[in-house]
């Protein structure tokens, strides 16, 4: 199994700064995700992030609002820039375990933006 | 695009009782579908899967079939324990290679003594 390492755990920021999240692995993994779950509601992909290569970011999210760096295998972050009340939310860090056999997420980080 | 369409809590049991989270998908190609589940606290765990038609996903007791005419992966669990209070949601991954997953809007599950 995977173990990621998620950081902060929560924090409250003003609107108009920014967040990076960090998400550390304990193993060289391929592929990480980033999602994010909104109050109330499911998680949704923010982008998929490949060590040496740019992320792909799904519909409605753009590297401005989130960029995201993966500079090695087990390491990547996410920053959430120009914040507004609506960004607050959960966001967690996901990989699959090299083997195709399971997806692990990261204990997620609170973000409440006031 | 794919998505999944799960059954909206909050659902409230008492121990022992059956449980049945209804979960459906639209997706193309041959996706692999999961339970997750997120205990009081906790981060998201993977708590079953199934990767093609008629497998059947099994863990802890709850059980759940890939059914590929209904295109539903229902949950279920014959007897359940205060232990098993969780959210759980219903996802899918394009393929068994790939967990991009989508997910359902998770089902609140509280089990009183």
């Amino acid at each position: 199994s995977a173990v990621i390492s998620q950081k902060p755990s929560r924090d409250i920021c003003q609107r108009g700064t920014s967040l990076t999240i960090q998400c550390q692995v304990d193993s060289q993994v391929t592929m990480m995700f980033w999602y994010r779950q909104q109050p109330g509601q499911s998680l949704t992909l923010i982008a998929t992030a490949n060590q040496g290569s740019e992320a792909t970011y799904e519909s409605g999210f753009v590297i401005d609002k989130f960029p995201i760096s993966r500079p090695n295998l087990t390491f990547s972050t996410l920053t959430v820039s120009n914040m507004s009340p609506e960004d607050s939310s959960i966001y967690l860090c996901s990989v699959d375990n090299g083997r195709n056999t399971e997806a692990f997420f990261g204990q997620g980080t609170r973000l409440t933006v006031v | 695009g794919n998505s999944v369409t799960q059954m909206e809590g909050p659902v409230t049991l008492s121990e022992e009782a059956f449980l049945t989270i209804n979960c459906t998908y639209t997706a193309t190609g041959y996706p692999s579908l999961f339970w997750y589940v997120q205990y009081p606290g906790e981060g998201l765990q993977l708590l079953l899967k199934a990767t093609k038609a008629d497998d059947k996903g099994s863990n802890k007791g709850f059980e759940a079939t890939y059914r590929k005419e209904t295109t539903s992966f229902h949950l279920e669990k014959g007897s359940v324990q205060v232990s098993d209070s969780a959210v759980y949601f219903c996802a899918l991954s394009p393929s068994s290679n790939d967990y991009k997953l989508s997910f359902g809007a998770g089902t609140t599950v509280t089990v009183r003594a």
